[in-house]
């Protein structure tokens, strides 16, 4: 089994609905969790971390963790084509060190005009 | 300019040509990474160097060697290239200072295609 195991899409939608992105794991020393967004020819760069479980909000975004089911969750509210891109989950080890990362496989997400 | 640098951004090379791909940044940060992305496999560390006299091999360092010259470059060379290493490699920098969790910078990609 993978650590990190996440649905590669692609997941196409409409612009306007709530999209979920989901990853799961079987790491349960993973303390941070990283949702890192990279668009098409470009590098990923992070879009949000949470500690441990619980949520965290950021504008239209939401990350979500539940500990006890190893289950992440990135919610993007009223999608924009902007929002069209390779969604990573990357939860890492106590410390968070890069080098304790580890990504998932990423989602692509096409959001349609 | 951006804050990662990668160079070549592009390159075609044949069986058992040696490459070497360099990254160089201007954050100030003394973590550097190299990663491999392939379709499918997503992202997979290769190697990573907390400062020049520290490197250390990541998951997949089989048939990579790197070299770090000064705190703001990091190269990554394939000694003798093979088709499976045809890829896109990202150069990353972090901030992480020990707490918390550092976040990667990473180059806008070189893509390799080993014939």
């Amino acid at each position: 089994q993978k650590e990190v195991e996440q649905d590669p899409g692609p997941l196409s939608v409409p612009e306007g609905a709530i999209v979920s992105l989901n990853c799961t794991y079987s790491n349960s020393a993973f303390q941070y969790f990283m949702w890192y967004r990279q668009y098409s020819r470009k590098g990923p760069e992070l879009l949000m971390y949470t500690y441990s479980s619980g949520n965290k909000e950021d504008g239209r975004f939401t990350a979500q963790v539940d500990k006890s089911s190893k289950y992440i969750s990135l919610f993007i509210r009223d999608s924009q084509p902007s929002d069209s891109a390779t969604y990573l989950c990357a939860p890492a080890h106590s410390g968070g060190g890069a080098d304790g990362l580890t990504f998932g496989k990423g989602t692509h997400l096409i959001i349609q005009p | 300019d951006a804050d990662v640098t990668q160079t070549p951004r592009n390159r075609i090379t044949k069986t058992g040509k040696r490459i070497m791909l360099e990254c160089s940044q201007t954050k100030g940060h003394d973590r550097m990474y190299w990663y491999r992305q392939d379709p499918g496999l997503g992202l997979q560390l290769i190697y990573y160097s907390f400062d020049v006299k520290d490197i250390n091999k990541g998951e997949i360092s089989d048939g990579y060697s790197v070299s770090r010259q000064a705190q703001a470059k990091f190269s990554l060379s394939l000694e003798s290239a093979i088709p499976n290493q045809t890829a896109l490699y990202f150069c990353a920098t972090s901030d992480f200072t020990g707490a918390g969790t550092g976040e990667l910078f990473f180059g806008e990609g070189s893509r390799l295609t080993v014939l």
